[in-house]
């Protein structure tokens, strides 16, 4: 596709059930961020992939979070026993390698809501 | 990474300049100051981004001092649709480049 695409859009969930959230980056894309933002909030940090790497997990917030990516492709975060505290918009982005000189290009995110 | 200080909102008239001020003084001599911005409900959007010559896109203008300790973003003719939350960025070198937002500025232009 032409931009950074997430799925689903939105989520509703109760809280305890575990939840999945897709990103398709870029075609070629070889860097990917996954942030967190609450409401009125501003972008937490979670995980980045770069290559074949290890991912950089500093951001991940607990052991419930997890996530991963197949190669230079889809990414999944996981989210296991939600809390009402995981409610945000959950953003994803891509750039085109671990060098400088790359901007970012985000998803729309999708917004999870834990009931 | 160097962290950045912005001030936390400003206001513009419409058609004219908006100048957003971002204070980087620990900023290492090979990194980069990078512009984002947020509208309301979207995802982050790549503004422009510079070593230590102004720049200029068909966005906005980036000015950053001799000493490296600051830069500006100009938004020469601001419209209703520049409102938005404006982060400032100073980015690593290396292997690992991830991207940390501060607060960043919220601009409101107004008619």
């Amino acid at each position: 596709g032409a931009g950074v695409s997430q799925s689903p859009s939105n989520k509703v969930t109760e809280k305890g059930k575990d939840v999945e959230l897709r990103c398709d980056p870029i075609s070629g894309h070889t860097a990917l961020y996954w942030y967190r933002q609450r409401l009125g909030q501003g972008l937490e940090f979670l995980i980045y992939f770069q290559g074949n790497s290890a991912p950089d997990k500093s951001g991940l917030p607990s052991d419930r979070f997890s996530a991963e990516r197949t190669g230079e492709s889809v990414s999944t975060l996981t989210i296991q026993r939600t809390q009402q505290e995981d409610s945000a918009v959950y953003l994803c982005a891509s750039s085109p390698g671990p060098g400088l000189n790359t901007e970012a290009f985000f998803g729309q995110g999708t917004r999870l809501t834990v009931v | 990474d160097a962290k950045t200080t912005q001030p936390p909102s400003m206001d513009c008239a419409e058609g004219r300049a908006a100048n957003l001020p971002c204070n980087h003084s620990t900023i290492s001599g090979n990194e980069y100051v990078y512009w984002y911005r947020q509208i309301h409900s979207q995802g982050p959007q790549y503004i422009i981004h510079g070593l230590k010559n102004n720049e200029t896109n068909e966005m906005a203008s980036l000015i950053i001092t001799e000493d490296r300790k600051s830069s500006t973003l100009i938004l020469p003719h601001a419209t209703l649709r520049d409102t938005a939350v404006y982060y400032c960025i100073v980015r690593v070198d290396g292997g690992y480049n991830k991207l940390i937002f501060g607060a960043g500025t919220r601009l409101a232009v107004h008619p």
